[in-house]
């Protein structure tokens, strides 16, 4: 079965840090991959999508950059964190043949990043 | 454009109460349509979806959604509510064929007394 993985599960990082989280998927190949942001009383915020290796879009101009080294893989960094960054950043694979027909996300547990 | 709203951003229920949590869409053709669970904390889960046929549908944790075209409406209900089905909920709809992702709306917590 497919699970995916996220880490770390909590961050606290200053102003002017660098970031890096990762997700990995397990149990599928060539998933589609994102990265969401939720930030406090507010709904989900696509930031990247990845449907495959060096195809990544991204949703939100901001300073956040996303990499997907292998195939199942997928990182969030950024070279210097601004408290506007803290949030639960949440990780989802989807079907390879999914172009938005209906499979639906699977979520990975989530990273609650605080930014001080 | 796709678009999802829920238009109930808190909803506090007795337990043992039923439950029906709102979401419209808009969309112009046959949606696929979504929803999730979120405790705190924790990510999302999917409770149910559809694509087609049948517009009631069944999903975990004895939740169920009905579909309704004339609508534009896909709500959440479950007969009675237990303390554990505190958490955020969300609707989604899938987005146009080629795109790759869902629209999600900002969601409704839910709130259960004792």
């Amino acid at each position: 079965s497919q699970t995916i993985h996220q880490w770390p599960a909590t961050l606290v990082q200053p102003v002017g840090s660098p970031l890096s989280l990762e997700c990995t998927v397990e149990g599928t190949s060539n998933p589609n991959l994102y990265w969401y942001r939720q930030a406090a009383g507010r709904g989900l915020q696509l930031l990247f999508y990845s449907i495959g290796i060096d195809q990544i879009s991204s949703e939100v101009p901001q300073n956040l950059s996303a990499s997907r080294p292998q195939d199942r893989q997928f990182i969030l960094s950024s070279k210097k964190l601004l408290l506007s960054d803290s949030g639960f950043y949440l990780c989802a694979w989807s079907n390879e043949q999914d172009r938005g027909l209906g499979y639906g996300y699977t979520f990975g547990s989530g990273t609650r990043l605080t930014v001080v | 454009a796709q678009s999802v709203t829920q238009p109930d951003i808190h909803i506090t229920v007795s337990e043992g109460a039923s439950l029906e949590l709102r979401c419209n869409y808009s969309y112009g053709a046959t949606p696929y349509l979504f929803w999730y669970v979120q405790s705190p904390g924790q990510g999302l889960q999917l409770l149910l979806k559809y694509f087609s046929g049948d517009t009631l549908v069944q999903g975990i944790k004895g939740f169920e959604a009905e579909f309704k075209r004339s609508q534009s409406s896909f709500n959440l209900r479950k007969p009675s509510v237990h303390w554990s089905d505190a958490a955020e909920y969300f609707c989604a709809v899938g987005a146009s064929s080629g795109t790759y992702k869902y629209i999600f709306g900002t969601g409704t917590r839910l709130k259960v007394l004792a």
